[in-house]
């Protein structure tokens, strides 16, 4: 998992609560993103992040936010606007944004949310 | 709108054996393509990254391929073994920061 860590790998909500998820990385990497993951559907991006202090909006942002204050931590919440919060939820890092270059994206392990 | 389709969508081989993956994109403009190998409930690992030059690139027993031209790309997987068994997922990007998901193939080797 290359230098990404997330926690917690198990996470269990009530509907209507929010729920944090951790992500460090210790690779010095400027980009980092969140995605999800559905059964039978590819990796989703809700946000990714250029730099410190800077973050942008993917496909599926709403019911989601994040924050990067520091260059090694990008977390993610899931708000109760969030529909159908339940998924694999993954973070990744690359040394720049990896979409018009060859820049190597590392995943972390990955947290799985299930609320019910 | 940016789509990559892989197939077969799940696939069991013998172990030993030799099996090929598919990935069809319409990623346009093209960038570069990957592939990753994610074990499950585990995060993707990188197996390979082509760009519009390269058409083969090999990585210990995976071999990926890529024709610019037809937009399609194929994984093989050479002498397989146990440690195969994973969901390998083509992604594709373009001149900007997105990256395009296959759904992944499920890969099962039995021994």
């Amino acid at each position: 998992d290359g230098g990404i860590t997330q926690s917690p790998k198990y996470l269990f909500r009530k509907e209507g609560q929010n729920v944090t998820l951790s992500c460090e990385q210790n690779l010095n990497h400027d980009a980092m993103y969140w995605y999800r993951q559905d059964p039978g559907q590819g990796l989703r991006l809700i946000y990714y992040s250029q730099i410190v202090n800077d973050f942008q909006k993917g496909d599926i942002a709403e019911g989601y936010s994040v924050s990067r204050e520091k260059k090694e931590s990008f977390p993610l919440t899931v708000t109760s606007a969030q529909k159908n919060p339940t998924a694999f939820y993954l973070c990744a890092s690359s040394i720049a944004l990896a979409g018009p270059k060859n820049y190597e994206q590392y995943f972390g392990p990955g947290t799985r949310l299930t609320v019910t | 709108k940016n789509q990559v389709e892989q197939s077969p969508q799940s696939l069991i081989i013998l172990e030993g054996k030799n099996c090929t993956l598919q990935c069809n994109y319409t990623v346009s403009p093209f960038s570069n393509l990957r592939w990753y190998k994610q074990d499950t409930g585990r995060g993707p690992v990188s197996l390979t990254i082509m760009t519009f030059s390269e058409n083969t690139k090999s990585n210990g027993r995976y071999t990926a391929t890529l024709d610019a031209d037809t937009k399609q790309s194929s994984l093989h997987i050479t002498a397989s073994q146990l440690s195969d068994s994973a969901s390998y997922i083509c992604v594709v990007s373009a001149h900007d920061y997105k990256l395009s998901f296959g759904a992944g193939t499920t890969v099962t080797v039995r021994a």
